[in-house]
């Protein structure tokens, strides 16, 4: 089984839609991260959460939101779809901050907003 | 000035080929160092760590230059299935956006 699972898989949706995208993960991390990754250019950071009490927005967080429901659980919600919000969204995971830990990645979400 | 700069590619070469991705950063308390790949519309996958002694894995090496800034990957004997995308990562930590992505370089090993 997957260690990061992400749902749904694929989403289509249209203008003005409130979508939550759900990241589930088994590593007992600490640590969990949204990001966006758009043809043609790198992971962008949505927001991060370094436990369950603690919430940062990353550098595009504007149009987003997320919720901490627990140290395996960490969604990200769209209040009012728009087009320029069609991305692959992926969600991750690492261990404590210290040398050498790296990020794991979920499957990834396809999103098309309408 | 992006903290994570890659070359921009796209590599087009040979099966057999040797190729170098290069990779530098701007930040010097970045700690922690990677290599990862991405296949098309699937998420990044860890390839190597790199270590300041340098590392290799098979047919991968990987180099860290910590006064340059500068990190590197080369691939030898380059195989179809190396076609990926390759992302230079690195880890700021006690920062609080700690991972650090840079825009990647894609591959294509030719048959």
């Amino acid at each position: 089984d997957a260690d990061v699972t992400q749902t749904p898989r694929n989403r289509i949706t249209k203008t003005g839609k409130r979508i939550m995208l759900e990241c589930s993960q088994t590593k007992g991390h600490d640590r969990m991260y949204w990001y966006r990754q758009d043809p043609g250019l790198g992971l962008r950071l949505i927001y991060y959460s370094f436990d369950v009490k603690d919430i940062n927005k990353g550098e595009i967080s504007d149009g987003y939101s997320v919720s901490r429901q627990a140290q395996a659980k960490f969604s990200l919600s769209l209040e009012s779809a728009i087009p320029n919000q069609t991305a692959l969204y992926f969600c991750a995971t690492s261990g404590r901050d210290r040398v050498g830990n790296e990020q794991f990645f979920g499957p990834g979400t396809r999103l098309t907003v309408l | 000035r992006k903290e994570v700069e890659q070359d921009p590619g796209p590599f087009n070469v040979p099966e057999g080929a040797t190729v170098a991705f290069n990779c530098t950063y701007s930040n010097s308390a970045s700690q922690s160092f990677f290599w990862y790949r991405q296949d098309c519309r699937k998420e990044p996958k860890l390839l190597m760590s790199v270590y300041s002694s340098g590392n290799e894995d098979g047919r991968f090496t990987a180099q860290l230059n910590r006064a340059s800034q500068y990190i590197s990957l080369l691939i030898r004997d380059s195989k179809l299935s190396d076609s990926a995308t390759y992302l230079c990562v690195v880890n700021r930590v006690n920062y609080g956006q700690n991972f650090v992505f840079g825009p990647g370089t894609r591959l294509s090993v030719l048959p």
